[in-house]
Protein backbone atom coordinates (compact mmCIF):
# COMPACT_ATOMS: atom_id res chain seq x y z
CA UNK A 1 0.00 0.00 0.00
CA UNK A 2 0.81 3.25 -0.30
CA UNK A 3 3.80 4.80 1.92
CA UNK A 4 5.42 8.11 3.03
CA UNK A 5 8.71 8.60 4.23
CA UNK A 6 10.36 11.78 5.22
CA UNK A 7 14.45 12.04 4.60
CA UNK A 8 16.46 15.37 5.36
CA UNK A 9 19.33 16.40 8.25
CA UNK A 10 17.90 16.15 11.44
CA UNK A 11 20.19 19.33 12.58
CA UNK A 12 19.94 22.70 11.33
CA UNK A 13 21.74 25.98 12.06
CA UNK A 14 19.77 29.25 12.87
CA UNK A 15 19.35 31.24 9.63
CA UNK A 16 20.27 28.36 7.18
CA UNK A 17 17.31 26.33 5.08
CA UNK A 18 16.06 23.11 6.26
CA UNK A 19 15.47 20.87 3.40
CA UNK A 20 13.51 17.88 3.55
CA UNK A 21 12.18 15.43 0.68
CA UNK A 22 8.90 12.90 0.83
CA UNK A 23 9.67 9.62 -1.00
CA UNK A 24 6.27 7.79 -1.80
CA UNK A 25 6.12 3.93 -3.18
CA UNK A 26 3.38 2.29 -3.63
CA UNK A 27 1.42 4.48 -5.36
CA UNK A 28 2.11 7.24 -7.53
CA UNK A 29 2.33 10.88 -6.98
CA UNK A 30 0.74 11.94 -10.36
CA UNK A 31 -2.58 10.90 -9.05
CA UNK A 32 -5.10 13.61 -10.48
CA UNK A 33 -6.73 12.73 -6.95
CA UNK A 34 -4.46 13.85 -4.34
CA UNK A 35 -2.56 16.72 -3.39
CA UNK A 36 0.94 16.03 -0.86
CA UNK A 37 1.18 18.42 1.94
CA UNK A 38 3.98 18.93 4.95
CA UNK A 39 2.87 19.13 8.54
CA UNK A 40 5.04 20.29 11.45
CA UNK A 41 4.80 19.63 15.21
CA UNK A 42 6.88 21.50 17.33
CA UNK A 43 8.16 19.21 20.86
CA UNK A 44 4.97 19.00 22.92
CA UNK A 45 2.25 20.87 20.80
CA UNK A 46 -0.04 20.76 18.22
CA UNK A 47 0.09 20.10 14.20
CA UNK A 48 0.41 22.98 12.19
CA UNK A 49 0.00 22.81 8.45
CA UNK A 50 2.79 24.05 6.37
CA UNK A 51 2.03 23.87 2.54
CA UNK A 52 0.59 21.66 -0.35
CA UNK A 53 1.41 20.73 -3.92
CA UNK A 54 -0.47 19.36 -6.40
CA UNK A 55 1.73 16.85 -9.21
CA UNK A 56 1.44 19.68 -11.50
CA UNK A 57 3.52 21.72 -9.57
CA UNK A 58 0.63 23.90 -7.66
CA UNK A 59 1.14 24.90 -4.06
CA UNK A 60 -0.73 26.71 -1.63
CA UNK A 61 1.25 27.77 1.27
CA UNK A 62 0.25 28.60 5.35
CA UNK A 63 0.23 32.23 5.32
CA UNK A 64 1.99 32.71 8.54
CA UNK A 65 5.11 31.08 6.94
CA UNK A 66 4.72 31.85 2.73
CA UNK A 67 7.43 33.96 2.64
CA UNK A 68 10.14 31.08 3.80
CA UNK A 69 8.25 28.20 2.64
CA UNK A 70 8.89 26.43 -1.02
CA UNK A 71 7.55 23.56 -2.15
CA UNK A 72 8.45 21.33 -5.01
CA UNK A 73 7.90 18.34 -6.25
CA UNK A 74 9.62 15.72 -8.47
CA UNK A 75 7.47 13.49 -10.39
CA UNK A 76 10.32 11.26 -11.90
CA UNK A 77 11.73 10.45 -8.36
CA UNK A 78 8.13 10.07 -7.11
CA UNK A 79 9.47 13.01 -4.64
CA UNK A 80 7.95 16.27 -3.07
CA UNK A 81 10.33 18.42 -0.99
CA UNK A 82 10.10 21.21 1.71
CA UNK A 83 12.77 24.08 1.71
CA UNK A 84 12.38 26.32 4.66
CA UNK A 85 14.47 29.37 4.99
CA UNK A 86 15.76 31.68 7.62
CA UNK A 87 14.95 29.29 10.53
CA UNK A 88 15.19 30.08 13.99
CA UNK A 89 14.69 27.75 17.03
CA UNK A 90 10.53 28.31 16.58
CA UNK A 91 11.43 25.74 13.59
CA UNK A 92 12.56 23.33 15.81
CA UNK A 93 9.47 20.24 15.48
CA UNK A 94 8.94 17.33 13.66
CA UNK A 95 8.01 17.33 10.09
CA UNK A 96 5.39 14.99 8.38
CA UNK A 97 4.74 14.62 5.03
CA UNK A 98 0.99 13.90 4.10
CA UNK A 99 -1.32 13.05 1.25
CA UNK A 100 -4.58 14.93 1.44
CA UNK A 101 -7.67 13.72 -0.42
CA UNK A 102 -10.56 14.66 -1.96
CA UNK A 103 -12.45 15.80 1.08
CA UNK A 104 -9.34 17.83 2.53
CA UNK A 105 -8.58 15.41 4.79
CA UNK A 106 -4.95 13.82 5.39
CA UNK A 107 -4.96 9.59 4.98
CA UNK A 108 -1.75 8.59 4.67
CA UNK A 109 1.41 9.94 6.79
CA UNK A 110 5.09 9.40 7.05
CA UNK A 111 6.44 8.37 10.36
CA UNK A 112 8.00 11.89 10.69
CA UNK A 113 11.61 13.49 10.92
CA UNK A 114 12.66 15.49 13.94
CA UNK A 115 14.82 18.64 12.72
CA UNK A 116 15.85 20.40 15.73
CA UNK A 117 17.81 24.14 14.76
CA UNK A 118 20.55 25.21 16.63
CA UNK A 119 23.95 25.97 16.29
CA UNK B 1 -7.61 31.68 9.93
CA UNK B 2 -10.20 29.79 11.38
CA UNK B 3 -9.50 28.67 15.13
CA UNK B 4 -10.10 25.35 16.36
CA UNK B 5 -10.83 24.92 20.10
CA UNK B 6 -11.20 21.34 21.61
CA UNK B 7 -12.62 20.44 25.27
CA UNK B 8 -11.96 19.26 27.44
CA UNK B 9 -8.16 19.32 26.91
CA UNK B 10 -7.80 15.71 29.02
CA UNK B 11 -9.32 13.43 30.71
CA UNK B 12 -8.97 9.86 32.65
CA UNK B 13 -11.48 7.10 31.45
CA UNK B 14 -11.74 3.73 32.09
CA UNK B 15 -11.58 0.88 29.49
CA UNK B 16 -15.13 0.27 28.43
CA UNK B 17 -16.24 3.91 29.44
CA UNK B 18 -18.08 6.05 26.39
CA UNK B 19 -15.76 9.03 26.11
CA UNK B 20 -17.39 12.24 24.52
CA UNK B 21 -14.78 15.29 23.15
CA UNK B 22 -15.75 18.56 21.52
CA UNK B 23 -14.34 20.14 18.78
CA UNK B 24 -15.71 24.04 18.51
CA UNK B 25 -14.73 26.02 14.96
CA UNK B 26 -14.48 29.88 15.53
CA UNK B 27 -16.70 30.37 12.10
CA UNK B 28 -18.99 28.07 10.49
CA UNK B 29 -17.36 25.05 8.55
CA UNK B 30 -20.48 23.31 7.34
CA UNK B 31 -19.40 19.65 7.88
CA UNK B 32 -15.45 20.17 6.83
CA UNK B 33 -14.31 18.83 10.62
CA UNK B 34 -11.63 15.65 10.49
CA UNK B 35 -10.62 14.09 13.10
CA UNK B 36 -7.14 12.48 14.21
CA UNK B 37 -6.16 10.35 16.58
CA UNK B 38 -2.14 10.16 17.71
CA UNK B 39 -0.05 7.79 19.89
CA UNK B 40 3.35 9.61 21.50
CA UNK B 41 6.08 8.99 18.63
CA UNK B 42 3.37 8.17 15.97
CA UNK B 43 2.14 10.41 13.28
CA UNK B 44 -1.55 11.28 13.53
CA UNK B 45 -4.05 8.71 12.05
CA UNK B 46 -6.86 9.87 10.32
CA UNK B 47 -10.15 8.41 12.06
CA UNK B 48 -13.43 10.41 10.83
CA UNK B 49 -13.56 12.66 7.46
CA UNK B 50 -16.56 14.53 6.52
CA UNK B 51 -17.25 15.10 10.38
CA UNK B 52 -19.55 11.67 10.51
CA UNK B 53 -17.77 9.33 7.61
CA UNK B 54 -15.43 6.67 9.22
CA UNK B 55 -12.17 6.08 7.59
CA UNK B 56 -11.49 2.50 6.35
CA UNK B 57 -10.30 0.10 8.92
CA UNK B 58 -11.44 2.00 11.79
CA UNK B 59 -12.92 0.63 14.52
CA UNK B 60 -16.65 1.17 13.90
CA UNK B 61 -16.72 2.31 18.01
CA UNK B 62 -16.03 5.53 17.01
CA UNK B 63 -17.83 8.06 15.69
CA UNK B 64 -18.63 11.83 14.66
CA UNK B 65 -21.17 13.98 13.93
CA UNK B 66 -22.14 18.01 13.72
CA UNK B 67 -22.65 20.55 11.46
CA UNK B 68 -21.65 24.33 11.20
CA UNK B 69 -19.42 24.94 14.54
CA UNK B 70 -19.93 22.09 16.77
CA UNK B 71 -18.65 18.70 16.28
CA UNK B 72 -18.47 15.89 18.66
CA UNK B 73 -16.20 12.35 18.76
CA UNK B 74 -17.95 9.30 20.68
CA UNK B 75 -15.93 6.41 21.24
CA UNK B 76 -18.80 4.35 22.42
CA UNK B 77 -16.09 1.48 25.08
CA UNK B 78 -13.17 2.74 25.55
CA UNK B 79 -10.18 0.17 24.74
CA UNK B 80 -6.86 0.30 26.01
CA UNK B 81 -5.35 1.11 22.41
CA UNK B 82 -7.24 3.98 21.96
CA UNK B 83 -5.40 6.00 25.11
CA UNK B 84 -3.90 8.38 22.69
CA UNK B 85 -4.61 12.41 21.73
CA UNK B 86 -6.68 13.33 20.01
CA UNK B 87 -6.95 16.21 16.82
CA UNK B 88 -9.50 17.80 15.24
CA UNK B 89 -8.61 19.56 12.03
CA UNK B 90 -10.95 22.03 9.63
CA UNK B 91 -10.45 21.58 5.85
CA UNK B 92 -12.88 24.08 5.14
CA UNK B 93 -10.70 27.23 4.26
CA UNK B 94 -7.03 27.70 3.62
CA UNK B 95 -5.12 27.03 6.02
CA UNK B 96 -6.38 23.94 7.42
CA UNK B 97 -6.28 24.64 10.84
CA UNK B 98 -5.65 21.84 13.86
CA UNK B 99 -7.30 22.09 17.32
CA UNK B 100 -5.10 21.88 20.14
CA UNK B 101 -5.64 18.23 21.04
CA UNK B 102 -7.36 16.62 23.24
CA UNK B 103 -5.83 13.74 25.45
CA UNK B 104 -7.02 10.52 26.79
CA UNK B 105 -5.31 8.42 29.90
CA UNK B 106 -6.09 6.02 32.15
CA UNK B 107 -8.24 6.70 35.00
Amino acid sequence: QLQLQESGPGLVKPSETLSLTCTVSGGSISSSSYYWGWIRQPPGKGLEWIGSIYYSGSTYYNPSLKSRVTISVDTSKNQFSLKLSSVTAADTAVYYCARRVATNAFDIWGQGTMVTVSS
Amino acid sequence: DIQMTQSPSSLSASVGDRVTITCRASQSISSYLNWYQQKPGKAPKLLIYAASSLQSGVPSRFSGSGSGTDFTLTISSLQPEDFATYYCQQSYSTPPTFGPGTKVDIK
